[in-house]
């Protein structure tokens, strides 16, 4: 049904800043994490993934952090541009396979 | 080349209706989905089918029937459309059911009235 009582975060940035976006889990089973980027009108496009084994990876101005024992997962993205103004989503991958989505963070770019 | 193409873009009906939103995807993968997103940008699973076979339900009512030809095709029917199902639905695709990364469509917005 309806994400009912749930609002998408929005995070609003200056461009060229660094921009920090935030996700919580609550699976510790959690072994595989996924950070999805939605712009308006369109599907969720893969941006970055990390496993369980690593704290962190870097990708072309991106960089994921991973805390396991606070189950928590970061997206950095450097020198931000206007074409990062999106919607971000966390994914997490528990038992049987399965992939939960986060609730998302709307990124709002100020030039 | 779309990878993950899916139609109508947009689709408006009446309460009571049946209705199908279409999915094809060229990229070879194994295993296709359908997800629900609604007005908060949630987005929920709600079918998974690896190989033309069932292997997640999430709890969506019976109304909602998904079919999958051959592996490359993933359609969804609706029946006795509910003003509840107003959301944008999204098909996706990944290279098997380990949980990879999706490939997703660009989205139908089903508006019940």
């Amino acid at each position: 049904g309806e994400s009912v009582g749930l609002h998408l975060p929005t995070l609003s940035v200056q461009e060229g800043d660094n921009s920090i976006i935030n996700c919580a889990y609550s699976n510790s089973a959690s072994d595989y994490f996924i950070w999805y980027k939605q712009e308006s009108g369109k599907g969720p496009q893969f941006i970055i993934d990390i496993r369980s084994n690593m704290d962190k990876r870097q990708g072309q101005r991106v960089t994921v952090l991973l805390n396991k024992t606070v189950k928590h997962l970061s997206l950095q993205i450097a020198a931000t541009q206007p074409g990062d103004s999106a919607v971000y989503f966390c994914a997490d991958r528990g038992g049987y396979q399965k992939v939960t989505f986060g609730i998302g963070t709307k990124l709002q770019v100020i030039p | 080349d779309t990878a993950v193409s899916q139609t109508p873009k947009y689709l408006v009906t009446q309460m009571g209706n049946d209705k199908s939103i279409k999915c094809e995807q060229n990229l070879g993968h194994d295993t296709m989905y359908w997800y629900k997103q609604d007005s908060k940008k949630f987005l929920k699973i709600m079918f998974s089918y690896n190989n033309k076979e069932l292997i997640i339900n999430e709890t969506v009512p019976n109304r909602f029937s998904p079919k999958s030809p051959d592996k490359a095709h993933l359609n969804l029917h609706i029946n006795s459309l509910e003003l509840g199902d107003s959301a944008v639905y999204f098909c996706a695709s990944s290279q098997d059911e380990s949980g990879g990364p999706a490939d997703f469509g660009p989205g139908t917005r089903l508006t019940v009235l």
